[in-house]
């Protein structure tokens, strides 16, 4: 079956250190991934997307990285400051039908 | 540029009534999406619209969920009846008619349900 599996634990991280979250999906072949932030009471805000023939996407201090062979997109926030503390989901888009499928997300808090 | 409007923001019903969310998405995007959002879980596809028509409604449960957007812009999603396995956070997205690729998408706040 398919599916799409982000870290399963809430991430806690200090204020200052790089934030790795996880996206590995079972059963899909996208050409696209995406990346959302989403804070409480809001709806998802885009961040970044990257394409299956790219290794590797950065934007300020988010990097976002995609390996078809490990079937995982990693994406990093670097510098991680109390302000990035949210929810990020990743999403898959196979190309076809112009469809997102959504991991549950991955809630980041930054301790000050 | 004003972003994706949504209303309401917050529902409470009693089970087997009829409820409508409306949206309102980006002025000139064509594409218009509805999501359901539980707790603790992404938003997941209820119906995807070009313009006015329904190009995705294969996630929709027919039999008591409709949705229509006339005139390709705004658009109503409606329950009835409701059951409690409905409450969740109703979200709408849009994004621009782009020839290739993916679309980023534009999503409102959501309309939170509340199913008692």
């Amino acid at each position: 079956s398919q599916k799409i599996e982000q870290n399963s634990e809430a991430l806690n991280i200090q204020e200052g250190k790089t934030a790795t979250l996880t996206c590995n999906y079972t059963n899909y072949s996208p050409a696209y991934l995406q990346w959302y932030r989403q804070d409480p009471g809001r709806g998802p805000v885009f961040l970044l997307l990257i394409r299956e023939n790219e290794k590797e996407k950065r934007k300020e201090r988010l990097k976002v990285t995609f390996d078809t062979t490990l079937k995982q997109s990693l994406f990093h926030i670097t510098a991680s400051q109390p302000a990035d503390s949210a929810t990020y989901l990743c999403a898959l888009d196979e190309g076809s039908a112009r469809q997102l499928t959504f991991g549950s997300g991955t809630q980041l808090t930054v301790l000050p | 540029e004003a972003g994706v409007v949504q209303s309401p923001r917050y529902k409470i019903i009693e089970k087997k009534q009829p409820v409508a969310f409306w949206c309102n998405p980006i002025s000139g995007h064509n594409t218009l999406y509805w999501y359901r959002q539980n707790l603790g879980q992404g938003p997941e596809l209820l119906i995807r619209y070009e313009n006015e028509e329904a190009v995705d409604d294969s996630q929709l449960p027919k039999d008591r969920f409709s949705a229509e957007r006339l005139k390709g812009v705004d658009s109503t999603l409606k329950i009835q009846p409701a059951e409690l396995g409905d409450s969740a956070v109703y979200l709408c997205a849009s994004s621009p008619l782009g020839a290739t690729g993916s679309d980023t998408q534009y999503f409102g706040p959501g309309t939170r349900l509340t199913v008692l």
